[in-house]
């Protein structure tokens, strides 16, 4: 079972430099999230999709943009990488039911420095 | 926008010793997850209350959820080794799913 995986893994930018966080699931779930956890802090939503097409803000979205054109793949754009975007990155899955979220279903994470 | 606190911070406990942690809601409380994350990994859900009152056990792991304090506890009896990490509460919220500030636990053996 792969569950919802992250590429890559680890990744140092340069300043100003751009990238993609990629994350897909074969859950076939509807809802997707992207959060950042800066060091001995909880959980900050960057973007959420709740179905393929349809993608909406966070706590913390400046800075970033996501895509959602299949159920499968929800990846995170990094545009004009800067120091305050050093941290891990997230991406999680839900099959939500009736409002109730439920259960999340977490990636191991993506480690992002920009020096 | 709902915000989760949680306390402590951190804890740091002889193996054996039992523990609280404790997760309080600005806004009243629909449904309260527990997950539980290892250090420099993903997390992983540990269970789900959904009404008042409601109490669940996992091994040696219980939580319970008050709705009239907007709050729920999180236990865990005879602590061992295997239990460290930071466990964070989680709740639908303003921006659909939120998160607690986390609560780091170190068990000494």
């Amino acid at each position: 079972n792969a569950g919802v995986t992250q590429t890559p893994k680890f990744r140092i930018l340069k300043i100003g430099q751009s990238m993609t966080l990629q994350c897909a699931q074969d859950m076939n779930h509807n809802y997707m999230y992207w959060y950042r956890q800066d060091p001995g802090m909880g959980l900050k939503l960057i973007y959420y999709s709740v179905g393929a097409g349809i993608t909406d803000k966070g706590e913390v979205p400046n800075g970033y943009n996501v895509s959602r054109s299949t159920t499968e793949d929800f990846p995170l754009r990094l545009e004009l990488a800067a120091p305050s975007q050093t941290s891990v990155y997230f991406c999680a899955s839900s099959e939500t039911v009736a409002g109730n979220t439920g259960e999340l279903f977490f990636g191991e994470g993506s480690r992002l420095t920009v020096l | 926008s709902q915000e989760l606190e949680q306390s402590p911070q951190s804890l740091i406990v002889q193996e054996g010793k039992n523990l609280t942690i404790n997760c309080t809601s600005s806004k009243t409380l629909y449904g309260l997850y527990w997950y539980k994350q290892k250090y420099g990994e993903g997390l992983i859900f540990l269970m789900m209350l959904q009404k008042g009152g409601e109490e669940k056990s996992h091994e040696k792991i219980t939580a319970k959820l008050d709705e009239k304090k907007q709050q729920s506890s999180l236990h865990i009896t005879a602590s061992q080794p295997s239990h460290a990490g930071i466990y964070l509460c989680g709740a639908d919220g303003t921006y659909k799913y939120i998160f607690g500030t986390g609560t780091r636990l170190k068990v000494l053996a």
